[in-house]
């Protein structure tokens, strides 16, 4: 099956520093990709939308300043969360859409990020 | 919009037993997916089942069979013969086809006994 590969798994930060979070389809193109949010025990949040070329599309009340998504190519997306903040603490995971594959979404293994 | 909704956040089942997990959804869609997602400890996503909503006929994978009542909007997952290593957070998913606009519900956290 199709492979996605999200890293980093784990990254531990300083409050005020970026970090950015890589999500890559390893073998086969992915013309979009999403990036989701999900905290302890809770459901994964559904945060930005990102097309290939384009600029992404952010679900309401995500700061689209903060959450950086950049998809500069059909096998690269990466979330920069900037400035972070204790509260930006959670656990990233990215899906990707491959060409051709509508029905199915492959996803990474997730980050945690905690913010000190 | 569309929402998800499991109603039940933890279950319990003896090894070997069936269980069944409910999930309704509310969606103004024609087309579109939906799925249930097993997140284990790792919290690696992992897709369990897929029903196209076109297709009447219910999916079946192994031990796992969902019964999908379109009219009800209704989508819950049968596990038969239950096994310790299906003890997981399990989600139920909604997918519009036109643009793979991915929606999760809460989650239900199953555990098997032994």
């Amino acid at each position: 099956g199709a492979v996605v590969s999200q890293h980093p798994s784990r990254v531990i930060c300083k409050s005020g520093t970026s970090v950015k979070i890589e999500c890559r389809s390893l073998d086969f193109q992915a013309t979009t990709m999403f990036w989701y949010r999900q905290f302890p025990k809770q459901s994964l949040m559904l945060m930005a939308t990102s097309n290939e070329g384009s600029k992404a599309t952010y679900e309401q009340g995500v700061e689209k300043d903060k959450f950086l998504i950049n998809h500069a190519s059909l096998t690269l997306s990466t979330l920069t969360v900037t400035s972070a903040h204790p509260e930006d603490s959670s656990f990233y995971i990215c899906s990707a859409r491959g060409v051709g594959i509508r029905e199915k979404l492959f996803f990474g293994s997730g980050t945690q990020l905690s913010v000190l | 919009a569309q929402t998800v909704t499991q109603s039940q956040p933890e279950m319990s089942v003896q090894e070997a037993e069936t269980v069944t997990l409910s999930c309704t959804y509310d969606t103004s869609e024609n087309n579109y997916y939906l799925f249930w997602y097993k997140q284990p400890p790792s919290r690696q996503m992992i897709l369990v089942i897929r029903q196209e909503a076109y297709k009447q006929q219910n999916a079946t994978e192994n031990r796992f069979s969902v019964n999908f009542q379109k009219a009800a909007k209704s989508f819950s997952l049968k596990i038969s013969d239950s096994q310790l290593g299906d003890t997981a957070m399990y989600f139920c998913a909604f997918m519009k086809r036109q643009n793979n606009d991915m929606r999760f519900g809460a989650g239900t956290r199953l555990t098997v006994k032994p």
